[in-house]
């Protein structure tokens, strides 16, 4: 398997420009997790979702933020408009339900820079 | 509510000696726990995982991590260390909603450095 695959890796933006980060989760599993990497606040949950349905989005920062999936094999993050203190790591991470620990396979990560 | 406290946020060692990586977590629930290890500029690797099998779990590159429930505890241990090793080391404990599965509950994370 390919395993959980983030595009693009590297973004720069300019502040006030709409962003979209893009995940494709593991085949097979139906939990998909967002999270946000800094050296300030460490990793926090953003969103994540059961079967497509967003379950949890409290940890999303603010309405600039939106996430969608529209499908089992496609989820987006979107910032809009993005400001610098967005200037982050952005990992995406998918699991299975069933018997099991439930540990989450994570992607590389989208180092988005906001100047 | 799950939580999980990492003890130290940065441990250093000399290679070739021995790692301890400590870990206490809360759990309203019998708790599935897991070490994740993410090296410079990359994502996140499951270390090993614990889910009630067994106390002592055996993870890849030599590390291990002993679950005890008495201690609340779940330290990562390694008899000797490489420069390899050198990483952020997170304690992780799942987050259960009602019976289903959720989200995982992450600590702040340990800095292993490994000294020649």
């Amino acid at each position: 398997d390919a395993g959980v695959i983030q595009s693009p890796r590297h973004e720069v933006t300019e502040m006030g420009q709409e962003v979209t980060l893009r995940c494709k989760p593991i085949s097979g599993h139906d939990y998909l997790f967002w999270y946000r990497q800094t050296m300030m606040r460490g990793l926090e949950l953003l969103i994540y979702f059961n079967n497509n349905v967003p379950i949890d989005d409290s940890g999303m920062p603010e309405d600039r933020f939106s996430a969608k999936m529209p499908n089992a094999s496609f989820s987006t993050l979107k910032i809009q408009p993005s400001e610098p203190r967005d200037s982050a790591v952005y990992f995406c991470a998918s699991s299975r339900s069933g018997k099991g620990a439930y540990e989450q396979y994570f992607g590389p990560g989208t180092r988005l820079t906001v100047t | 509510a799950q939580s999980v406290t990492q003890l130290d946020s940065h441990v250093s060692v000399s290679e070739g000696t021995p790692v301890l990586l400590r870990c206490n977590y809360s759990s309203s629930y019998s708790p599935s726990l897991f070490w994740y290890v993410q090296h410079p500029n990359k994502g996140l690797q499951l270390l090993l995982k614990y889910t009630s099998a067994a106390t002592l779990v055996k993870g890849i590159n030599g590390f291990e991590a002993e679950f005890k429930k008495s201690e609340t505890s779940f330290h990562l241990t390694k008899p000797s260390a490489h420069m390899s090793d050198a990483a952020e080391y997170f304690c992780v404990v799942s987050g259960f909603y009602g019976g289903s599965q959720g989200n995982l509950i992450f600590g702040k994370g340990t800095k292993l450095s490994v000294k020649p």
